[in-house]
């Protein structure tokens, strides 16, 4: 398997401009998760989809950040307009958990997206 | 929420010797997953391990869940495993990972 892909690797664009980031899990996973990373704050969860649905989007940090997964095989984080504090490493996750399951599965990583935002 | 602390937060070794992470959490769980990051930045999965021991090669790992902590063991040392080692745990009735803020490793020659 490819594993989890993430494109682009590295993106740099100026204050105000639109950004997406797109993520393909791996396939057969129905658990998908952006996470992000910054020195200040660590890693931290954006948002998580299981089967396609959005459950838990408390972790975005505010109305700029929208996330859509239209189909099993892909998902989409934009961030409009985009600010200097944007900038991080977005890491996109998958697994093979479900909603109703009591167990949690393990979750895979993609390379990541290092975003600067000028 | 759950609180993960990791120790130490910097380590420095010399290749060949052993070494021993430690995570503690604050909850019960139902998932904890060691990752190494790289200098490239990847995230690399180590071990799934809600409890119990498991090795691979020359790292092991051990949970003890009904105490909260868990350990990673690296023995003889390699320059390839300098980076940042993160655990991470599920909150038992909830969905999503915490992260520890992890231990920088650097191994030298």
């Amino acid at each position: 398997d490819a594993g989890v892909i993430q494109s682009p690797r590295h993106e740099v664009t100026e204050m105000g401009q639109e950004v997406t980031l797109r993520c393909k899990p791996i396939s057969g996973h129905n658990s998908l998760f952006w996470y992000r990373q910054t020195m200040m704050r660590g890693l931290e969860l954006l948002i998580y989809f299981n089967n396609n649905v959005p459950i838990d989007d408390s972790g975005m940090p505010e109305d700029r950040f929208s996330a859509k997964m239209p189909n099993a095989s892909f998902s989409t984080l934009k961030i409009q307009p985009s600010e200097p504090r944007d900038s991080a490493v977005y890491f996109c996750a998958s697994s093979t958990r479900t909603v109703l399951s009591p167990q949690s599965y393990e979750q895979y990583f993609g390379p990541g997206t290092r975003l600067t935002v000028t | 929420g759950i609180q993960v602390e990791q120790s130490p937060p910097d380590l420095i070794l010399q290749e060949g010797a052993n070494s021993t992470l430690r995570c503690n959490f604050s909850d019960s769980v139902n998932n904890l997953q060691w990752f190494h990051q790289n200098p490239w930045g990847q995230l690399i999965n180590l071990f799934y391990i809600p409890s119990g021991t498991k090795q691979n090669g020359r790292l092991s790992a051990t949970t003890v869940a009904t105490e909260r902590y868990s350990l990673l063991y690296i023995s003889s040392s390699q320059t390839t495993d300098s980076g940042v080692y993160f655990c991470a745990v599920v909150n038992s009735g909830y969905s999503t990972l915490t992260f520890g803020k992890g231990t920088m490793l650097l191994v030298s020659p």
